[in-house]
């Protein structure tokens, strides 16, 4: 899988929007981004995914460049259960393996 | 919303001990795997099964087998335990069969923290 790249931590103040941000220069045309999340003695949460076009769901939207060399989760408004660790991965669509690698993510702390 | 459930939070066994994890998920995925997560290693993948009986080595397969007698259920061994399986072990599913359907989001359990003493 191709490489990825986010800050190691950001700060948010509750109920304000975050903005998390992945470079992933090296993005072949088959993959796809994913982002997950760890919640501290929990294990990963899927948030959303995408290809070309920018994508919402009930937890976050996922706006991706135009040429698709980096992404950013928004989580619209902070809440104290949104600190955690969050993981941009990048996935090919013929992975046979179908594994997830993650690297160090970004880990959010949120301010009440 | 799919539920993964890992039979155990925190497991203490002893070295040399043969160690069962059990996972089940309700939503009738093909595909489950089995993880460990330690510190500064990130996420590695042990074993993975995209049907019943079937299985396929993930990354770090040695010291364990799996399990998949029925779709819903697949269960982690480990053989003799040793001290350097003591991690957080996570089991994941997802839709889709093999290379296909590889961009269905995998849903992970909550974990088991071993132990090996």
């Amino acid at each position: 899988d191709a490489k990825t790249t986010q800050p190691n931590s950001m700060e948010s103040n509750e109920e304000e929007p975050v903005h998390l941000p992945c470079n992933h220069s090296t993005i072949s045309g088959t993959d796809y981004i994913h982002w997950y999340r760890q919640l501290p003695s929990q294990g990963p949460e899927y948030v959303i995914h995408g290809l070309t076009s920018n994508v919402n769901n009930r937890m976050a939207s996922l706006a991706i460049a135009e040429d698709r060399k980096s992404s950013t989760l928004i989580l619209h408004r902070a809440t104290l259960r949104d600190a955690a660790v969050y993981y941009c991965i990048l996935r090919d669509s013929w992975d046979a393996g179908n594994m997830l690698t993650f690297g160090g993510g970004t880990r959010l702390m949120v301010k009440p | 919303d799919v539920k993964v459930t890992q039979s155990s939070r925190y497991l203490v066994k002893r070295t040399g001990e043969k160690v069962f994890l059990e996972c089940v998920q309700d939503m009738d995925h093909e595909n489950m795997f089995w993880y460990r997560q330690d510190p500064g290693l990130g996420l590695r993948l042990i074993y993975f099964s995209y049907d019943v009986k079937m299985k396929e080595k993930g990354d770090i397969p040695e010291g364990y087998s799996v399990s998949r007698e029925k779709k819903e259920r697949f269960s982690l061994i480990l053989e003799s335990a040793s001290t350097n399986q003591t991690s957080m072990y996570l089991c994941a599913s997802s839709l889709g069969r093999g290379g296909v359907g590889t961009n269905q989001p995998q849903h992970f359990g909550d974990g088991t923290r071993l132990s090996i003493l």
